[in-house]
């Protein structure tokens, strides 16, 4: 299993906002900048959060990143049908010297 | 807007070893840390490790769990990196995804490529 906990799967509604959480520990999160990637099925995984808050080009300010101590969180507003996907939290670990990935949680728009 | 593109055989025997290239056009292959990351069959994203030439010096970090068994390597010539990865099993079945690696994220990805170990 990840060194990083997310929950498994996420939903809400058409036009409301869901949190998706990523939890680490001082050799992750703590320490090392926070990204956020979108999988859509089928798809390659699409850079949403870099450096735990900031949006690259072209990604929408629905998304928003932040972090404190060792949980980050990424949210997304006004859900739409195109953002059901698989979201993953990356971030380097100092113990391991390796990047690592949490488990992704899916998120479903009813 | 740089582009990636993996290619290599879909299908490896167990216990030989794995190949695989990415491509990379509209950018320059000698900045940036160019990073390979693999998705077994319905489960999440592992990285494999990296190859740099930032410092005029190829660099290589690979995941402490396969760094036995992991080569990359970079052709500045061809504006390509490789993966070799060897004596595979079935759980080295995955989709393997090139990427850029710009600071602490990703932010260039190829498509992926599936490649089954079976005999």
């Amino acid at each position: 299993q990840s060194v990083l906990t997310q929950p498994p799967s996420v939903s809400a509604a058409p036009g409301q906002k869901v949190t998706i959480t990523c939890s680490g520990s001082n050799s992750n999160v703590e320490n090392n900048y926070v990204s956020w990637y979108q999988q859509i099925p089928g798809t390659a995984p699409k850079l949403l959060i870099s450096d735990n808050d900031k949006r690259p080009s072209g990604i929408p300010d629905r998304f928003s990143g932040s972090k404190s101590g060792t949980s980050a969180t990424l949210g997304i507003t006004g859900l739409q049908t195109g953002d059901e996907a698989h979201y993953y939290c990356g971030v380097w670990d100092s113990s391991l010297s390796a990047r690592v990935f949490g488990g992704g949680t899916k998120l479903t728009v009813l | 807007q740089v582009q990636l593109q993996e290619s290599g055989p879909g299908l490896v025997k167990p216990s030989q070893t794995l190949s695989l290239t990415c491509t990379v056009s509209r950018g320059s292959i000698s900045t940036y840390y160019w990073t390979w990351i693999r998705q077994p069959p319905g489960k999440g994203l592992e990285w494999i490790g990296y190859i740099s030439s930032i410092s005029n010096t190829d660099i290589t970090n690979y995941h402490p769990s396969l760094e036995s068994r992991v080569t990359m390597s970079l052709d500045t010539s061809k504006n390509q990196f490789s993966l070799r990865l060897s004596s595979v099993t079935a759980a080295d079945t995955a989709v393997y995804y090139c990427a850029r690696g710009a600071g602490d994220d990703f932010d260039s990805w190829g498509h992926g490529t599936l490649v089954t170990v079976s005999s």
